[in-house]
């Protein structure tokens, strides 16, 4: 069975500094997805991390993988209001090509950037 | 471009009343479509998936259903609901990047409030 946990699952930050969101995961996985949602709303897709040492960046915020340790970290810098919302991470179980893309969650980080 | 839609987009119900969700993917064809609930906005935990029409997996026992009666139609119920079944219900579909890799798009949600 795979699990995924993440930590910190609150994070209360001031604007402008720099903090790192932490996603393990229990089985191999090849697949790592990171998700916003805001209050209230659905989940947006940020990054689809899909081999070991990928990195990707957009904006502030910038995800890498490395499947040996079966870790996924989110960077996040100079964080701005804007950033504030809840973080999920997710992967997909390695079963050949048969896990049908089903994915398993961490169980959210909630962001609150201060000014 | 492809775009999934949820209804209604917020519910209450009374308790041992029946429930019908319904879901609807444009812009693609034979999509894996995926039931989630969110509950207390934390985690999100899969219901159902299915890979075609009539075919649907159940991950969780409970106390709903789902089916799947044309391609692009994905359907969540249940004959009686329970307090239990309060949440926030996304339906998603995954986009093929490659080979057996996939990302996962999520539509706006339903939120059910059983009284």
């Amino acid at each position: 069975e795979l699990k995924v946990e993440q930590n910190p699952l609150f994070l209360s930050m001031q604007e402008g500094k720099n903090y790192t969101i932490y996603c393990n995961y229990s089985t191999t996985s090849d697949r790592l997805y990171w998700y916003r949602q805001d209050p209230g709303k659905s989940l947006e897709s940020l990054f689809v991390l899909l081999s070991n040492g990928a990195v990707k960046q957009e904006g502030r915020l910038m995800a890498s993988l490395d499947t040996k340790a079966r870790l996924s970290t989110l960077h996040i810098t100079a964080a701005v209001h804007d950033l504030s919302a809840t973080y999920f991470c997710a992967a997909v179980l390695n079963a050949g090509g048969t896990s049908y893309g089903k994915l398993t969650f961490g169980q959210g980080t909630i962001l609150t950037v201060h000014p | 471009s492809q775009t999934i839609h949820q209804w209604p987009a917020t519910l209450v119900q009374p308790v041992g009343s029946p429930l019908s969700l319904e879901c609807t993917v444009e812009g693609t064809s034979n999509p894996n479509l995926y039931w989630y609930r969110q509950a207390a906005g934390r985690g999100l935990q899969l219901l159902f998936y299915s890979v075609g029409i009539g075919q649907i997996s159940s991950e969780v026992p409970q106390n709903l259903s789902a089916s799947r009666p044309q391609d692009r139609q994905f359907i969540l119920s249940s004959k009686k609901l329970l307090l239990s079944d309060s949440g926030f219900y996304l339906c998603a579909w995954n986009r093929a990047l490659r080979d057996r890799v996939y990302e996962q798009f999520f539509g706006p949600g339903t939120r059910l409030t059983v009284l």
